[in-house]
């Protein structure tokens, strides 16, 4: 079965500094997604991006976030300057026109 | 915005029946989504149904949408083990991207 696949499964970072979290979605998904999870806390939708462009954004997506599709497998988030709650299990997921929504095993980011 | 709930917790002992359930407050949804999350692990699309099914059955799992009640619910037939794990209810919105607003998550434990 096709997967979502999501590098580095973890990732451990000191406050301020850049991340880029890698994601590679299903081939001949149109729709991606980056989502998060703050530990015990629900998942919550950051961004989703289509046709080369985001085309909706959370209030959490603010100007530190930006997304990425380098060479057209590639879908990265990238976090400017992390802060410590920015610490979360962060999702990547891609959807085709059918409605099934697959997401990969996520990428745990903690914050120091 | 849309606003999903779901009860926290829910044990059974193997072999019972698991029931799910999750209420949503957008109506205009094509279709809702169930995932599973085991222990640090990722988000399993278990199975979806279209808003204009009452009921789809997919082995052991069975899905009941009340769309008048917006209530949806999941069965498991004959819980193992192996199905101790979070249950989430999704709710794409009904915009051409399809963001998806999770519930809260339903910590199913299996007692043996």
């Amino acid at each position: 079965e096709p997967e979502v696949t999501q590098t580095p499964s973890h990732q451990v970072t000191q406050m301020g500094q850049e991340v880029i979290l890698r994601c590679v979605p299903i081939s001949n998904h149109l729709y991606f997604y980056w989502y998060r999870q703050i530990l015990g806390q629900k998942v919550e939708f950051l961004v989703s991006f289509y046709n080369n462009e985001i085309s909706e954004k959370s209030e959490i997506f603010d100007d530190q976030f930006s997304v990425e599709r380098p060479d057209g497998s590639n879908f990265t988030l990238k976090i400017r300057s992390t802060k410590l709650e920015d610490s979360a299990m962060y999702f990547c997921a891609s959807r085709g026109q059918v409605p099934e929504a697959f997401f990969g095993q996520g990428t745990r980011l903690t914050v120091v | 915005g849309e606003d999903v709930e779901q009860s926290l917790f829910l044990s059974v002992r193997e072999g019972d029946s698991s029931v799910i359930n999750c209420t949503y407050t957008d109506s205009s949804s094509t279709y809702l989504y169930w995932y599973k999350q085991e222990p640090g692990a990722g988000l399993q699309l278990l199975t979806y149904i279209f808003s204009n099914m009452d009921m789809k059955q997919d082995q052991r799992l069975t899905v009941l949408l009340n769309k008048k009640d917006k209530h949806l619910s999941l069965r498991i037939a004959d819980t193992q083990t192996g199905d101790s794990a979070i249950y989430f209810c999704a709710v794409p919105n009904s915009g051409g991207y399809q963001k998806v607003t999770f519930g809260t998550g339903t910590k199913l434990q299996v007692i043996p």
